[in-house]
């Protein structure tokens, strides 16, 4: 079985401040993806980045970065220099065998 | 390029009605999925298809079926419905999910279903 935890049911920051998401993960496979996605509150699911478990390079991109460790199975996302615009649900996801898991989601809200 | 196309948007049963959500993909992928979302619980998966004829259950199958004759449709049936089915259903589609083929999900705008 796999199962996907967020802790942060909820974070508010102000415009500006960095956020770190938590995500971390079960599985008894050694091949793996991990995803974020977002869905703001138009509704949408947006896919934002995706890791396999070989690839434990960290990632920044533009305002965006992501901190996977395999020893401690955790896949963290962080927003530098928040906007408003960032503000939706958060979702971390655990791919394998043909089934995505996603975690309950973290609701992140930035304010002007 | 319509991507993922989930009908009707919305929907209102009565407990015992069966209707089904209807998805439809022009991107040629062979994986598709639904999933429902509920508040504090993420998105679950209800059923899943690798391709034409072949279907399986996900975390949450009860009370739902699909089939999948084409490449491009996956509708979900509700068979008699439950107010424990007021949800938001979302379907999706990949080139693939698995060990060796691991691409991401495209979303449909999802169909938000309340059984009264």
């Amino acid at each position: 079985a796999q199962k996907v935890t967020q802790a942060q049911t909820e974070i508010s920051v102000v415009e500006k401040e960095d956020v770190t998401l938590d995500c971390v993960y079960e599985t008894r496979d050694t091949t793996y993806y991990l995803f974020w996605y977002k869905q703001p509150p138009s509704g949408e699911l947006v896919f934002l980045i995706r890791r396999n478990s070989f690839d434990e390079q960290n990632e920044i991109s533009g305002r965006y970065s992501w901190n996977f460790q395999k020893s401690t199975s955790s896949f963290n996302f962080t927003i530098t220099a928040s906007q408003v615009v960032d503000s939706a649900v958060y979702f971390c996801a655990l791919n394998n065998d043909y089934k995505l898991s996603f975690g309950a989601g973290t609701t992140v809200t930035v304010r002007a | 390029n319509a991507g993922v196309t989930q009908t009707p948007k919305f929907q209102v049963l009565k407990t015992g009605q069966s209707m089904t959500l209807q998805c439809a993909q022009d991107m040629n992928h062979e994986y598709m999925s639904w999933y429902r979302q509920d508040p504090g619980m993420g998105l679950r998966l209800i059923h899943y298809s690798v391709g034409a004829g072949i279907t399986d259950q996900g975390e949450v199958p009860n009370g739902y079926n699909v089939s999948r004759s084409t490449t491009e449709d996956f509708p979900l049936r509700l068979l008699s419905a439950a107010p424990s089915q007021t949800s938001v259903y979302f379907c999706a589609s990949s080139y693939g999910v698995s060990d060796r083929v691991n691409s991401p999900l495209h979303f449909g705008n999802g169909t938000r279903l309340t059984v009264t």
